[in-house]
């Protein structure tokens, strides 16, 4: 079984706020690790995929890094919008198995 | 079709009758996932195939679910004698091997067992 943690569960911001948040991952037999944001009554759709150390991944305010050999990822929300509340999940990919986090979930009070 | 499709979006049925779900992935895509979510869980992963082949049972719940997928691109999910805490949402993805690819999800399926 395969541990992927993500902290903390969910977190209100107020909008205009930045807020981030983690994803800790095994550190061994890394392949890629996968950032989804979940919308309430949508299906998971991909914000990022990180595949090398020291990786830093931007999409308008939101933004990620990767930490492989101890095993993290953050993931930033700049300027909180109400737009990006939402679940967000991480994914580690270990050989050919994509195993979710149970996910941060935002909340952006307007 | 463009994306993941699943079917059917819900399904509700008495307990210990058998159901069928269905994905029909993104034309090209060699990986594909079943995942479930219940209610207040996060996803969890139940099985992944690689082309017609599914390296990784282990997360089926029990020998009453089973999958397959012909010709590397439709699978279907079978749960047999359904149970109420089979009740969840079975999310299916799909996407190319290889670790740069990131998943494409179906609009889930709503099992509602009574």
């Amino acid at each position: 079984i395969l541990n992927v943690e993500q902290s903390p569960q969910s977190l209100h911001v107020q909008e205009g706020d930045s807020t981030n948040f983690t994803c800790s991952f095994p550190s061994s037999n890394f392949y890629a690790l996968h950032w989804y944001r979940w919308e309430t009554a949508k299906s998971p759709e991909a914000l990022f995929v990180m595949t090398l150390n020291g990786d830093e991944k931007k999409k308008g305010r939101i933004s990620a890094t990767l930490n492989t050999k101890e095993g993290y990822s953050y993931l930033y929300i700049k300027g909180s919008q109400p737009e990006d509340s939402a679940t967000y999940l991480c994914a580690f990919l270990n050989d050919y198995k994509l195993s979710f986090g149970a996910g941060t979930t935002v909340t952006v009070r307007a | 079709g463009a994306g993941v499709s699943q079917s059917p979006s819900n399904k509700v049925t008495e307990k210990g009758k058998d159901v069928e779900l269905r994905c029909d992935p993104i034309s090209g895509h060699t990986a594909l996932y079943w995942y479930r979510q219940s209610l207040g869980q996060g996803l969890e992963f139940l099985i992944y195939f690689q082309g017609n082949s599914a390296p990784d049972k282990s997360g089926l719940p029990s020998d009453r679910f089973s999958a397959e997928r012909t010709g590397g691109s439709v699978s279907t999910l079978t749960i047999q004698r359904t149970q109420q805490e089979d009740s969840a949402v079975y999310l299916c993805a799909s996407s190319y091997s290889g670790p740069g690819s990131e998943a494409f999800f179906g609009q889930g399926t709503r099992l509602t067992v009574v």
